[in-house]
């Protein structure tokens, strides 16, 4: 069944700290992938995706995520978070043209 | 473009009445997406349509759900009669040529 896996429930970071969430993924074919933030009380917004090519891309706000086919794996980093990253973030994968299937998300609390 | 519109943002209803949610996809996009969002099981994809056609509606929970797409520009969602347990985030989603999803702000139901 398709599926997808984020590690980290809670992570807790102090501003400046280097962040690291991992996501995992089932599913059969070639996958389309996303990283979404929601900000408290807003809608999801995408951070950065991955279709083809290089596969370290870059988002909004200097957030990372690189693929790693061989594991499956699609973590999303930030060398130096801040305290407006404050967030939940949820990682998402798909095909082109149908529904994506998200993780659970891992809300990110910095503290300042 | 003012993105994807949804309405109410926030109804507070009784346990037994019905409930319509309504969705103005971003204009172009031939996809729309129903999520649901709760703490408990995160975003669950509903239901989704292409060229206003339902495509999968397996996530629909059960047959007090029910959504239409009678036009490019307009679906709805309706559960009827609605119980308590339907309290949750249902975002709507839309999808164009550049295969990103883009969510609308959300519509925030509380079945008393």
């Amino acid at each position: 069944a398709q599926s997808v896996s984020q590690h980290n429930h809670h992570v807790i970071l102090s501003e400046a700290a280097s962040l690291e969430l991992g996501c995992n993924y089932s599913y059969g074919g070639t996958v389309n992938l996303f990283w979404y933030v929601q900000y408290p009380g807003q809608h999801l917004q995408l951070l950065l995706k991955y279709f083809s090519g290089d596969p370290l891309v870059k988002g909004i706000k200097g957030f990372e995520a690189e693929f790693i086919k061989s594991k499956f794996s699609f973590n999303l980093r930030k060398p130096s978070v801040q305290w407006s990253d404050t967030a939940e973030y949820f990682c998402a994968v798909g095909q082109a043209g149908t529904a994506l299937i998200f993780g659970k998300g891992t809300t990110l609390s910095v503290s300042s | 473009d003012a993105g994807v519109i949804q309405s109410p943002r926030h109804e507070v209803t009784e346990m037994g009445q019905e409930v319509t949610l309504r969705c103005k996809p971003i204009s172009g996009h031939n996809s729309l997406f129903w999520y649901r969002q709760t703490m408990m099981r995160g975003l669950e994809l509903l239901i989704y349509f292409n060229n206003n056609v339902p495509i999968d509606d397996s996530g629909m929970p059960e047959d007090r759900f029910s959504a239409k797409m009678p036009n490019a520009s307009f679906s709805t969602l309706k559960i009827q009669p609605s119980e308590p347990r339907d309290s949750a985030v249902y975002f709507c989603a839309s999808l164009g040529g550049a295969n990103v999803l883009t969510f609308g702000a959300g519509s925030r139901l509380t079945v008393l």
